[in-house]
């Protein structure tokens, strides 16, 4: 079994629909990530958690919102669902960083498509 | 100016060449600078990392870091065509709290 698990791996939805991607993690590590792969965009951050009461805010915010239910779970939430949020999103984790640390852990990925 | 920079590509090489990928950052990012590789529908997987100036050898792959000119490069000696991918660039800022990634170079891997 994977240690960071995506669930669902595919979903199509409607415009204004609610969804809600799921990560959790079997590593024990206390930060964790969601970000959004975009064709030519690379990996941009939307929200990162470095322990359970902490949520932060990453450079494409706006439209999604989060929830660190536990130290392995970080759930991500589009509230109304809009096309240009069609996407390849990936869960990843981390141990704090320092000298010789900081690789990130992904998960499988969630491909979203909003019609 | 993005955090950190790379060429799209598609770069591409003849089986048994080397192959030279190349990164920039900016003035936020300098902290320690990391190679992923992305296999067509799959997730990231760290293949290098690197943190002082110079290079750092592992295997088939060179990362080399140059802090004054701000770039971050990987070498891939006898390119296979397992090799091909994309090869991500990634970069953190002060205190490692988070990462930057660059758009990524899909490299192809002519037999």
């Amino acid at each position: 079994d994977a240690d960071v698990t995506q669930t669902p791996r595919n979903r199509i939805t409607k415009t204004g629909k609610r969804i809600m991607l799921e990560c959790s993690q079997t590593k024990g590590h206390d930060r964790m990530y969601w970000y959004r792969q975009d064709p030519g965009l690379g990996l941009r951050l939307i929200y990162y958690s470095f322990d359970v009461k902490d949520i932060n805010k990453g450079e494409i915010s706006d439209g999604y919102s989060v929830s660190r239910q536990a130290q392995a779970k970080f759930s991500l939430s589009l509230e109304s669902a809009i096309p240009n949020q069609t996407a390849l999103y990936f869960c990843a984790t981390s141990l704090p960083g320092g000298p010789n640390t900081g690789e990130l852990f992904f998960g499988e990925g969630s491909r979203l498509t909003v019609l | 100016q993005k955090e950190v920079e790379q060429n799209s590509g598609p770069l591409s090489v003849p089986e048994g060449a080397i192959a030279s990928l190349n990164c920039t950052y900016s003035d936020r990012v300098s902290q320690s600078f990391f190679w992923y590789r992305q296999y067509s529908g799959k997730s990231p997987e760290l293949i290098m990392s690197i943190y002082s100036n110079g290079d750092k050898e592992d295997g088939r792959f060179t990362a080399q870091l140059n802090k004054a000119s701000q770039y971050v490069s990987l070498l891939i000696r006898d390119s296979q065509p397992s090799d091909s991918a994309t090869y991500l660039c990634a970069g953190t800022i002060y205190n490692f709290n988070k990462f930057y990634f660059g758009s990524g170079t899909k490299l192809n891997v002519k037999p």
